[in-house]
């Protein structure tokens, strides 16, 4: 069984810049959900997707955006980039959603994106 | 609105030395809970979760939680802790129709020699 990939580890933008991070699924999951970690606090729910489109979303704007594709793999891009944004960036894999979701998300190990 | 709070930014402890982590929650019904170990630039790893039932939930690790429904806690537990139980501690939860997790602030768990 695979678990869940992310790349690319580390990231370094400017502000204004745009990023796409990538995130692997674990095998047999199709739902994805994207998180933000801010240092020092725990991860702050950005987005989930299930079967290729958006099932919720957290207090972030527009300028956060995502896919899903075919293979359950996902996409978080991010554009105009701020300062605050610099961030842990972790993706999450699960099974349905909903009431029929499985009870646990199984994490990837982030990537790390700074902002200068 | 729905809440997990951790009391403790940060715990010191002995190795060898019992240890718990305390996680409190605000749902309105019980929530799915869980406890997440994250050892530095790494992401979340499960330790254990409740569902429902059993009120004691084992983990991997040697690590164990209670959930008592009077006090609205989920507290973590290890007999005795060894150097590499040093990392954050999060403690999350999910309503049974929600998308996501929400997690605690975390514990940052120090263990001397």
């Amino acid at each position: 069984e695979t678990g869940v990939t992310q790349s690319p580890t580390h990231l370094i933008k400017t502000r204004g810049q745009q990023v796409t991070l990538r995130c692997s699924s674990q095998s047999g999951h199709n739902t994805v959900s994207w998180y933000q970690q801010a240092l020092g606090q725990g991860p702050q729910f950005i987005f989930q997707y299930y079967r290729e489109e958006e099932n919720g979303r957290g207090n972030f704007p527009p300028r956060f955006s995502g896919l899903q594709f075919p293979n359950y793999s996902s996409e978080l891009n991010v554009n105009a980039l701020e300062l605050d944004d610099s961030a842990l960036y972790l993706c999450a894999s699960s099974s349905g959603t909903g009431r029929r979701a499985s009870y646990e998300q199984y994490f990837g190990p982030g990537t790390r994106l700074t902002v200068t | 609105a729905q809440s997990v709070t951790q009391p403790d930014i940060h715990i010191t402890v002995s190795e060898g030395a019992s240890l718990e982590l305390r996680c409190n929650y605000s749902y309105g019904a019980t929530p799915y809970l869980f406890w997440y170990v994250q050892s530095p630039g790494q992401g979340l790893q499960l330790l254990l979760k409740y569902f429902s039932g059993d009120t004691l939930v084992q983990g991997i690790k040697g690590f164990e939680a209670e959930f008592k429904r009077s006090q609205s806690s989920f507290n973590l537990r290890k007999p005795s802790v060894h150097w590499s139980d040093a990392a954050e501690y999060f403690c999350a939860a999910r309503s049974g129709s929600a998308r996501q997790l929400t997690f605690g602030s975390g514990t940052q768990l120090t263990v001397l020699p």
